[in-house]
């Protein structure tokens, strides 16, 4: 079964730009959460999507949003980039992100690794 | 207080060892947690699962779940170099959300 894909793997962007980012979840599995990550701050959730319904949502500005289309692809937009934006965005899917309390467990696509000049 | 603590580490031990990786979170009725490595620019890869209290065995792995004390751990018998990486602690905060928060990481080093 093939895992979790990011598209793209690299970016470089510079400030005031937007970006798009995709991922593409396990066959199956219907909840994509995203995730950043850095250096100083370690990997933080930014929100998380399943049935096309963004389902909770992290501390982050709302330049950050997504987005989940009926085949449980995601796409993630930062837009008015920053500097600070630099990353490595991270895309995780599991079969029902969790019901009743329990949580599945997720597993986590290669990244895009985000630069902004 | 940190929702998810680690220790940053280094941990380092010696191959062959047995290495132990602590993780604390602050929400009492949390009811899932995983344990992910992940290697130097690589993305985190799951190595376990617990829900239950009690310990949780997979091969060279061992997960112990101590709800009471609101504590998490890692056991890694016959530690390999090939296990240096950072690992990561990761619960559902707040449970009943979709929401998974990880811990800073431990980074171990396995002396050769």
């Amino acid at each position: 079964k093939a895992g979790v894909t990011q598209t793209p793997r690299y970016l470089i962007k510079t400030r005031g730009q937007q970006v798009t980012l995709s991922c593409s979840p396990i066959s199956g599995h219907r909840s994509v959460s995203w995730y950043q990550q850095t250096p100083g701050q370690g990997l933080q959730f930014l929100f998380e999507y399943f049935s096309e319904t963004q389902r909770n949502k992290g501390n982050f500005p709302g330049r950050f949003s997504g987005r989940q289309f009926s085949n449980s692809r995601s796409e993630m937009n930062v837009s008015t980039l920053e500097l600070g934006d630099s990353a490595l965005y991270l895309c995780a899917s599991s079969l029902t992100g969790g019901l009743a309390g329990v949580s599945t467990e997720q597993f986590f696509g290669p990244g895009t690794r985000l630069t902004v000049l | 207080q940190k929702e998810v603590e680690q220790n940053s580490g280094p941990l380092s031990v010696p191959e062959g060892a047995i290495a132990s990786l602590n993780c604390t979170y602050s929400d009492r009725v949390s009811q899932s947690f995983f344990w992910y490595r992940q290697y130097s620019g690589k993305s985190p890869e799951l190595i376990m699962s617990i829900y239950s209290n009690g310990d949780k065995e997979d091969g060279r792995f061992t997960a112990q779940l101590n709800k009471a004390s609101q504590y998490v751990s890692l056991l890694i018998r016959d530690s390999q170099p090939s296990d240096s990486a950072t690992y990561l602690c990761a619960v559902n905060i707040p449970p009943g959300t979709y929401k998974y928060i990880f811990g800073t990481g431990t980074r171990l080093k396995v002396l050769a």
